[in-house]
Order: C-alpha cells, then structure tokens, then sequence
C-alpha cells in the first residue's frame, strides 16, 4: 500500500513569494491533514478535512494561507505571500477513520524563506 | 501554553537496556494518547497508542503506561536497539470521534550506543 505522497520535499523562495505544496493521501482515507513542524517543536494542526469539507481550520492563517481538497482526494495548500516566519515542514497526513485515530503522515515538504 | 509536554529534549541509552521516555499532559480533556517515532527527513510514524480506560499497552519491545491522576505517559523500549534511535512525539486527543485532532509535544532524540 503506497503512503501519503507529498510534493516538492523541498522548497526554497524570497520572502513574499507565494508558494503550494501538494498532498495525495492513502488511498480510501477520507480525512486529511495539513500540519506545520517549526524547528524542534512537534507538529501543529493547521487544517483538518473531512472529504472536501474543511471541518477544523481554526489554526490557519486565513490572511495568507488558504487550502482546498478538490474531489476529496488530493490537497493543496498555499501561502501568498510566503513570509520569513513560514520556514518550516509542512506534514500531511490521512486517516481511515477509524476508532484509533491513528494518522499516517508523508514525509513532509521543507520551506525556506529567504 | 503546552498542553503536552516532553520535558527532557534528549536521552541517550546502552544498546540492550532499557530506554523510558515521558510526557506529561496538561488537558484532562484527553483521553487518547499515542506515540510517533521519526527519523530525519522522514515523516512520524505511529508507533503505539493508549485509550485512558486502560493503563498499559503492549506492543512487542514497546510498551506505554498510563498515569491519568498524575497525567503522565511514558513509553518503555525493552531493549532498546540502534535502530531505535530517533525522535519521539508523544500526541494526545480528546473526545470528538476517531478524526480528532492530535496535540504534539517537542519531541524526544533518543540516542541508542551499541
């Protein structure tokens, strides 16, 4: 079974620059993730979807970040414009749904802001 | 404010002995808990979970105890490997069906010596 795929794994941009990262989750998985690792800290939910509906984006930056999960499979987030602050990795991850809340993450996409 | 917290930032352990990495929680809210385990450029992987109905989980070298009056975790690697090294979170959740959100600590680096 192929994990969560993420694209690029790396990213580097100047300051002010708009920026997507790609997510492809495990197939069948109707929740999807989209979570931000500042350097030595543990990951921080930015947005979480059900299928197509963002259900918990109360941690997203509206004035600059946006995201959308076309189809309910594959989703994009974006940052317009990147500022140097947004440095970091930006996870994705799936889940099944089930009772264990178990989430498999991708390997994540590495910011720099220049 | 950290409602989940890994206090120490590294340990480091004798192959073959045991490696004992804790957390503590600040929200009694949480009743689900789990522990990821991530190597460099890699995204967490889950490793084991526990529901606050039990105190202990099992799973093969890993174990992980619960202490909810005191609201501590701790995640027991008997014995540890070189493999094992890497970073542990410590994640928990509160009640709101299987697509909770996960609450993140720092992270632990755990480093194992042959």
């Amino acid at each position: 079974e192929a994990g969560v795929v993420q694209s690029p794994r790396y990213k580097i941009i100047e300051k002010k620059q708009p920026v997507a990262f790609w997510c492809n989750p495990i197939s069948g998985h109707n929740t999807l993730y989209w979570y931000r690792q500042n350097l030595g800290q543990g990951p921080e939910l930015l947005i979480r979807y059900e299928n197509e509906e963002a259900v918990d984006d109360s941690q997203l930056p509206k004035d600059r970040f946006s995201a959308e999960r076309l189809k309910g499979v594959d989703s994009t987030l974006k940052i317009q414009p990147a500022e140097l602050g947004d440095s970091a990795v930006y996870l994705c991850a799936s889940s099944p749904g089930t009772t264990n809340n178990e989430q498999f993450f991708g390997p994540g996409t590495r910011l720099t802001v220049l | 404010d950290q409602q989940v917290k890994q206090n120490s930032p590294s340990l480091s352990v004798q192959e073959g002995r045991i490696s004992i990495l804790n957390c503590d929680y600040t929200n009694s809210m949480f009743d689900y808990f789990l522990w990821y385990k991530k190597y460099p450029a890699e995204g967490p992987t889950f490793l084991i979970s526990i529901s606050s109905i039990k105190d202990k989980n099992e799973d093969g070298r890993f174990t992980v105890f619960l202490n909810k009056s005191a609201k501590h975790l701790s995640l027991h690697i008997v014995p540890s490997q070189p493999g094992d090294s890497a970073v542990y979170f410590c994640a928990a959740s509160a009640s709101g069906g299987a697509n909770s959100k996960l609450t993140f600590g720092k992270g632990i680096t755990l480093s194992v010596r042959p």
